[in-house]
């Protein structure tokens, strides 16, 4: 198993651009999470979802919009970036009778 | 809504010696706890978990943890430290049934002096 895979590994963007920020697992795990990480302030969850079709927002849900149409794939768009949408995102996943989640290593964006 | 607090930003410690890592939390019932370890560039991976049973509980690497309810705390520990334990570790907690609400610790960073 390859486990949770992201891409891009990095990215810079200007402010107002979009992009989409991918995410595969092959567990097979029903739940999917995003989440940034930034100095100081640890990991805080964007959205999440607990099966194709449903998804929720998380603490920091402003600026981003997920959507899951397949067990293995959760995107993460950001529709008009902005400077203070830098971080590093990860995206995470676990299986639905279990509460370890299980991390991908990390996409950084830069947003000038 | 849980909270947790990792008092210490940064902790520097030599080769061998003993390291505690401290974690505590805010929450209502009992927790899930958890905690992860994350090397330069690197995702987050899993050291411990403590969901029931016997509060002190093994993970991988050596390490340890102890839940103490009384105290609110998780606090992580090793006997001797090794240079390669040099990383950031987040303590974590999560509401039991409470689906994706995992909240993390603002970390630990640990440096190894030879």
């Amino acid at each position: 198993n390859a486990g949770v895979t992201q891409t891009p590994k990095f990215q810079v963007l200007k402010t107002g651009q979009s992009m989409t920020l991918q995410c595969a697992q092959d567990m097979n795990h029903e739940y999917m999470s995003w989440y940034r990480q930034d100095p100081g302030m640890g990991l805080r969850l964007i959205h999440y979802s607990v099966g194709a079709g449903i998804t929720d927002q998380g603490e920091v849900p402003n600026g981003y919009n997920v959507s899951r149409s397949t067990t293995e794939d959760f995107p993460l768009r950001l529709l008009s970036a902005a400077p203070s949408q830098t971080s590093v995102y990860f995206c995470a996943s676990r299986p639905g009778q279990e509460e370890t989640q299980y991390f991908g290593p990390g996409t950084r964006l830069l947003v000038l | 809504a849980q909270s947790v607090t990792q008092p210490d930003i940064h902790i520097t410690v030599s080769e061998g010696a003993s390291l505690e890592l401290r974690c505590n939390y805010s929450y209502g019932a009992t927790p899930y706890l958890f905690w992860y370890v994350q090397s330069p560039g690197q995702g987050l991976q899993l050291l411990l978990k403590y969901f029931s049973g016997d509060t002190l509980v093994q993970g991988i690497k050596g390490f340890e943890a102890e839940f103490k309810r009384s105290q609110s705390s998780f606090n992580l520990r090793k006997p001797s430290v090794h240079w390669s334990d040099a990383a950031e570790y987040f303590c974590a907690v999560g509401v039991v049934g409470g689906n994706e609400k995992l909240t993390f610790g603002t970390g630990t960073r640990l440096t190894i002096i030879p």
